[in-house]
């Protein structure tokens, strides 16, 4: 099966503007992640869906930082506007969701704000 | 809510050496454990993880992590290390039903020849 894929992998935008991280679940996950990691710290937990619905968007810093998805299928973070301190390596994981059932990561994308 | 820490940034050892990196949590719940690793302009992938049962998880290349109850480690051990080790390594804890997980900071493993 595919696995969980994100679009773009690399993004360099300059403070002010806007970016749109999509991500792609594996096809049947009902649950999807979404994490960052900026610069030598610590992967964190930004927020959670169950198909459409946002289960836990407790680790969304700001609300500059809107994710949606629509259909409960793929989903996007949109970040407007970007500040510097959002730079950082952006993950989305999925998992099915029975019990037990273990997190995917897709590759991540790398996000450059300048 | 758990946390993780890993306790070293970066190691670096020499190929053939044995490598220990350090993991412990706090939960005041029973977790799931995860090692998680990231290989140069890769995503994440996982190790390892202990979910339930023997205390030692071993992974397909050699790795093998610990539960230590007493101790709320995890760490991850490889007797003999190789070049193509060389990579990012996050230690995870997860609750119950595998939500929420939590990482560390990350320990970069650098194998030198």
């Amino acid at each position: 099966e595919a696995g969980v894929t994100q679009f773009p992998s690399h993004s360099v935008i300059e403070k002010g503007q806007t970016v749109t991280l999509r991500c792609d679940p594996i096809s049947g996950h009902d649950n999807l992640y979404w994490y960052r990691r900026v610069m030598g710290k610590e992967i964190k937990f930004l927020l959670h869906f169950v198909k459409e619905s946002k289960q836990d968007e407790s680790g969304m810093p700001n609300n500059r930082f809107l994710a949606e998805r629509t259909g409960g299928t793929y989903s996007t973070l949109k970040v407007q506007p970007a500040e510097l301190e959002d730079s950082g390596v952006y993950f989305c994981a999925s998992s099915p969701l029975r019990v037990g059932g273990l997190q995917q990561f897709g590759p991540g994308t790398r996000l450059t704000v300048l | 809510a758990q946390s993780v820490t890993q306790l070293d940034s970066q190691v670096p050892v020499f190929e053939e050496a044995p490598v220990e990196l350090r993991c412990n949590y706090s939960s005041s719940v029973s977790v799931y454990l995860f090692w998680y690793v990231q290989y140069p302009n890769q995503g994440l992938q996982l190790l390892l993880k202990y979910l339930s049962g023997s205390t030692l998880v071993e992974s397909i290349n050699g790795f093998e992590a610990e539960f230590n109850k007493s101790q709320t480690s995890f760490h991850l051990r490889k007797p003999s290390v190789h070049i193509s080790d060389t990579a990012e390594y996050f230690c995870a804890v997860s609750v119950y039903n595998n939500n929420d997980m939590r990482f560390g900071a990350g320990t970069r493993l650098t194998v030198k020849p």
